[in-house]
C-alpha cells in the first residue's frame, strides 16, 4: 500500500513564524488528509483536500495538492506554542476503504 | 458526549501473556481501526472493520486478534506471538470509507516486562 511521507521530519520555529512542512505519496488518490498528535495523545483531524481540488483553507492552516508532483504541503501561519504537536498526513489505500499514515513532522514552537 | 475510549491508558504485561485492549465508541460509527504506534514509524494499520462481524488485516496483524461483535465495540488481543509488542495503540473510528475523517481514541501504551 502507498504511504504519505512528510519532509522534513522535525522542526523549531518561533512563536508568531510560519511551519510548512511536507508530504510526498507514491500512487494515485482521491484525497489527502492531515492530522495533528499532540504527545501522548490520539490524533485530530485537521483537514481533507481531495484529488480535484489544489488548494484548501481552514483558519490558520493551508494545505495544498499537486497531484501531478504527487506531493502535498502544510503551512500553519501565524505559529501559536499550543501547535507545538506532530503531523501526519494520510491518504486513501484506494479501493481498500483505508488510510495509509505518513511518519509525521515533528514541530515545536518557542513562545 | 459522543467520542471513542480505549481502556487502560497504560498496561503492562508479563513476556508469554495475552492481553486485550478495549476501544468503545458511541459516534454510532460503521468502522473501527487499530493502529499500532512506534517512535518514528508513523502509524501502522493492524486490523479494521467496516460493519460489525467482518474484520480485515492490516499491514501488521501477525500476534493480534480482534472481534467486532458489537457495533460500538472493536477490542484488540495481543498474543504471546506478538514478538515484540511494547508500543502505543491506538484506535479510530470513521463512517468507513476513505473520505471520512477518523476519529481517534486517547491511546493505550502497553509496555511489556
Amino acid at each position: 500500500s502507498q504511504q504519505g511521507e512528510e519532509d522534513p521530519q522535525a522542526l523549531s520555529i518561533q512563536e508568531g513564524e510560519n511551519a510548512t512542512m511536507n508530504c510526498s505519496y507514491k500512487t494515485s488518490i482521491n484525497n489527502l488528509q492531515w492530522y495533528r498528535q499532540n504527545s501522548g495523545r490520539g490524533l485530530v483531524h485537521l483537514i481533507l483536500i481531495r484529488s480535484n481540488e489544489r488548494e484548501k483553507h481552514s483558519g490558520r492552516l493551508r494545505v495544498t495538492l499537486d497531484t501531478s508532483k504527487k506531493s502535498s504541503s502544510l503551512l500553519i501561519t501565524a505559529s501559536r506554542a499550543a501547535d507545538t504537536a506532530s503531523y501526519f498526513c494520510a491518504t486513501d489505500d484506494y479501493g481498500n476503504n483505508r488510510l495509509a499514515f505518513g511518519k509525521g513532522n515533528q514541530v515545536v514552537v518557542i513562545p | 458526549d459522543g467520542g471513542i475510549t480505549q481502556s487502560p491508558k497504560y498496561l503492562f504485561r508479563k513476556e508469554g501473556q495475552n492481553v486485550t485492549l478495549s476501544c468503545e465508541q458511541n459516534l454510532n460509527h460503521d468502522a473501527m481501526y487499530w493502529y499500532r504506534q512506534d517512535p518514528g514509524q508513523g502509524l501502522r494499520l493492524i486490523y479494521y472493520s467496516q460493519i460489525v462481524n467482518d474484520f480485515q488485516k492490516g499491514d501488521i496483524a501477525e500476534g493480534y486478534s480482534v472481534s467486532r461483535e458489537k457495533k460500538e465495540s472493536f477490542p484488540l488481543t495481543v498474543t504471546s506471538a506478538q514478538k515484540n509488542p511494547t508500543a502505543f495503540y491506538l484506535c479510530a473510528s470513521s463512517w468507513g470509507g476513505t473520505y471520512n475523517e477518523q476519529f481517534f481514541g486517547p491511546g493505550t501504551r502497553l509496555t511489556v516486562l
